[in-house]
């Protein structure tokens, strides 16, 4: 069965500092990692995914194999990031549905 | 581009009646799926539809059905409303065969 685990159901930090929302995954093949966003009264949208390899508002994401993982990060925080991030994969179908994690609140204080 | 839209924003309906939502996906897109977000969750899949077709399935009961019309938008229609049934319910489109989905606002379903 296909999962995903955030382990983090808030992340408070300040203005500034280094930020890193956990993901890990279970999948028996290859999947497709993405990570979503949902800022406050707006729809989810696609942050970044693993097979783009681009940085998106300053944030990357490495797909780590050995690890099952995809951390999401950004070197520096700002106000603006707060928001609810989701981590979800899919199978490397273009039908392939998601699965999503439950979840990790980050906020970013002054 | 509208993007997505759902309708309606907001329901509120009583344990056993049935409900209708209602999606249009982004222009372009064929695929259509959905999926139920409880407070506190992340997004569960119900299912996918394109070609006027249920493709795939969650692990959600029959009382769970839906349709897709020729001009690719999509109902989702739950029976025998449960308290466990209030949820936000998000459509996502996509273009065929590719990964990248595009979400609807959500309709929030409360049932008291």
């Amino acid at each position: 069965a296909q999962r995903v685990t955030q382990p983090e159901k808030l992340l408070s930090v300040f203005k500034g500092a280094p930020v890193e929302l956990k993901c890990n995954y279970s999948y028996s093949g290859s999947p497709e990692l993405f990570w979503y966003v949902q800022y406050s009264r707006q729809r989810l949208q696609l942050l970044l995914r693993h097979i783009s390899r681009e940085s998106i508002k300053g944030f990357t994401a490495d797909l780590n194999k050995g690890e099952t993982s995809f951390h999401l990060k950004k070197p520096f925080a700002q106000e603006e990031d707060s928001a609810m991030y989701y981590c979800a994969l899919s199978g490397n179908s273009g039908y392939s549905t998601l699965t999503f994690g439950k979840g990790t609140m980050l906020l970013v204080s002054p | 581009d509208a993007g997505v839209t759902q309708s309606p924003t907001h329901l509120i309906k009583t344990r056993g009646q049935q409900v209708t939502l209602r999606c249009s996906p982004k222009s372009g897109h064929d695929t259509v799926s959905w999926y139920q977000q409880a407070l506190g969750q992340g997004p569960q899949f119900i299912f996918q539809y394109y070609e006027e077709e249920e493709r795939q399935r969650g692990n959600f009961p029959d009382r769970f059905s839906g349709h897709q019309f020729p001009n690719y938008s999509s109902e989702l229609n739950v029976n025998a409303l449960l308290l466990g049934d209030s949820a936000l319910y998000l459509c996502a489109s996509s273009p065929r065969g590719f990964y990248g989905y595009t979400f609807g606002s959500g309709t929030r379903l409360t049932v008291v």
